[in-house]
């Protein structure tokens, strides 16, 4: 299976700033990359699909970039509903699989 | 729109099978891949296997091949997660998810918590 290594695993930051998680894959996986967000007792929320593509209803301040092994998710400025853990997972082998997760919490 | 439905909340003594199902309202059953992805308590997400009934074969994570079946029942629009061999470190939330290898899992089950004691 392709391992998937998100970094860091958690971070403190406040309202209004620029949040960057990065996620790198065991071999190329093209743009097959997603990022979900999750928050407890909820179920998983996709926020970015191949790899830069917003999906419908996303605020525009979350952004994906990337190709190959290495992507980014960026949350340019972080609002209070945001703190919760993200997940990169990618989609382009038969077996799927996600990073470990990136909990962002409020400093 | 677009609904999965997950069966209520297990408790199982280890050694035995659990077997959760996720009903599908709205949207094309046939042509999506249907995931199982879990999260223990304190753990990441983690993906299980996923089918897509168009194909009935299902696909899964190396670490429960010997364990999880996923299966697709198109009369009823229904898909259905056994694992067995239950230990207490499969105790978690099982959801389901609705995706495709190109665009994400864009829509999910509302969970269901799976207790393995004895």
């Amino acid at each position: 299976d392709i391992q998937m290594t998100q970094s860091p695993s958690s971070l403190s930051a406040s309202v209004g700033d620029r949040v960057t998680i990065t996620c790198r894959a065991s071999q190329t996986i093209s743009s097959y990359l997603n990022w979900y967000q999750h928050t407890p007792g909820k179920a998983p929320k996709l926020l970015i699909f191949a790899a830069s593509r917003l999906q419908g209803g996303v605020p525009s301040r979350f952004s994906g970039s990337g190709f190959g092994t290495d992507f980014t998710l960026t949350i340019s400025s972080l609002q209070p509903e945001d703190f919760a853990t993200y997940y990169c997972q990618q989609s382009s082998s038969a077996s799927w699989t996600f990073g470990q997760g990136t909990k962002v919490e409020i400093k | 729109q677009v609904q999965l439905v997950q069966s209520g909340a297990e408790v199982k003594k280890p050694g035995s099978s659990v077997k959760v199902s996720c009903k599908v309202s709205g949207g094309t059953f046939t042509n999506y891949a249907f995931s199982w992805v879990r999260q223990a308590p304190g753990q990441g997400l983690e993906w299980l296997g996923a089918i897509i009934p168009k194909l009935g074969t299902a696909n899964y994570a190396q670490k429960f091949q010997d364990r999880v079946t996923i299966i697709a029942d198109e009369s009823t629009r229904t898909v259905y997660m056994d694992l067995s061999s239950l230990r207490s470190e499969d105790t978690g939330v099982y959801y389901c998810s609705r995706g495709s290898y190109g665009t994400g899992m864009d829509y999910w089950g509302q969970g269901t918590l799976v207790t393995v004691s004895s």
